[in-house]
Parts: C-alpha cells; structure tokens; sequence
C-alpha cells in the first residue's frame, strides 16, 4: 500500500525558510524510475508544481521559483525533503508531495497535504 | 511558463455529458503525451483520474476519457453523477523538464 504524508510548520514567518517533509511507504525511491515531487495550492487557487527529485538524485525544478527551491531525499528513510528559502505571504497554501512511477509521468499517489501559513 | 488554460466552470445535468478542454503549447501538451487528469472534491487531495492522454487508472469509471488533439487535451465525463461535483486539473509535461497544470475547472451537477 503506497502512502505519503508531509509533515512540517503550519506557520512560518516572512523571510524565514520553510522546510517540509514527505515521508513515504510502499515503494522504494531507489527503484528505476522512480520519483517524488512537491505540488501546492494557495486557498481556492490552482495547483502548482514546485519540484521532483528522481531516483538517481536529478533536481528538477518551477523555473518560477527554482532560485527558492532545494528538493532532496534520503532513500534509507523513505523520506524527501523540500526547502524553500525567503518565504512570503504569497506562499501561503497546502502543500502536497506525490509519487510519480516514470519521469515526469503522472503522480499516481498524493499525500493529503500541509497547510502552511506564511504571517508574522 | 503560463498555466495550462482551462474553462473556469462547466456544468450538466445528471445522465449528461461535459467535456473540459485543457490548452497548452508546443511546448507542452501538443509535443507530449504525458498530459494527465486530477479530480479533487472539496477539502481533498487530487486523485488521478487519467494519465497519458487516454488512460484509467484502476478502479476510475470508463464514464472519464481523455483525448488530445493539437495543442489540446480534453477530458469527457459522460453519464454525469452527483458525486462527480468537484474540480479537475490537467498537468502536461514541459520541454523545459517542468511540469505544468491548468487553472482548474469547477465542475457543478445541476
């Protein structure tokens, strides 16, 4: 049973760094293909993709906000992390991590994500 | 990048049919085919409902397909039900080694 669940601050302060993490089960980020990626919502706004990170350790990232972003995994505990550096009001959403089985294919599994505040 | 661009709304009756377009770019959706489709009701995470253009997950309904034509994807729900109320997202992959999704289209049962 693949499960993911993301866990970090609910509330953040401007300019601070954010740091979310995505713990998951059921599959194996050392597996061929394999990636996890981070996704957010603002309230009653869009999805947005923010990063990936595959199974050899490639990076990819928003072209947005890439100069903001560090996506990075520990395979022995299941786990990817994602920083996001100079946070503003604006990057207030739920943040979601999910599992994609072939590069830049679809994300099949989707964690029930992390609402973050951003407000001094 | 621009989103994906999609109809802010759709609607239909119960036992009907809607289509919601999803337009891109050669960028994007006309020169790949990992566009994909996400249900999301309220208060929930998205749920895969169709990858690469066409195809169902197990266990979605054949009530959803998906189609793409040009520098469109289209998803048509037909046989609409109540619990089909929610919104949907198209994603396509970029040439830029991006991801992309649409705006998001609210979907009512009348």
């Amino acid at each position: 049973q693949v499960t993911l669940r993301e866990s970090g601050p609910a509330l953040v302060k401007p300019t601070q760094t954010l740091t979310l993490t995505c713990t998951f089960s059921g599959f194996s980020l050392s597996t061929s293909g394999m990636c996890v990626s981070w996704i957010r919502q603002p309230p009653g706004k869009a999805l947005e993709w923010l990063a990936l990170i595959d199974w050899d350790d490639d990076k990819y990232y928003s072209t947005s906000l890439k100069t903001r972003l560090t996506i990075s995994k520990d395979t022995s505990k299941s786990q990817v992390v994602l920083l996001m550096t100079n946070m503003d009001p604006m990057d207030t959403a739920t943040y979601y991590c999910a599992r994609i089985p072939l590069l830049f294919g679809s994300f099949d599994y989707w964690g029930q994500g992390t609402l973050v505040t951003v407000s001094s | 990048q621009s989103a994906l661009t999609q109809p802010p709304s759709v609607s239909g009756s119960p036992g009907q049919s809607v289509t919601i377009s999803c337009t891109g770019t050669s960028s994007d959706v006309y020169s790949y085919n990992r566009v994909s489709w996400y249900q999301q009701p309220p208060g929930t995470a998205p749920k895969l409902i169709i990858y690469e253009v066409s195809n169902r997950p197990s266990g979605v309904p054949d009530r959803f397909s998906g189609s793409k034509s040009g520098n469109t994807a289209s998803l048509t729900i037909s046989g609409l039900q109540t619990e089909d109320e929610a919104d949907y997202y198209c994603s396509s992959y970029t040439s830029s080694y991006t991801v992309l999704f649409g705006g998001g289209t609210k979907l009512t049962v009348l």
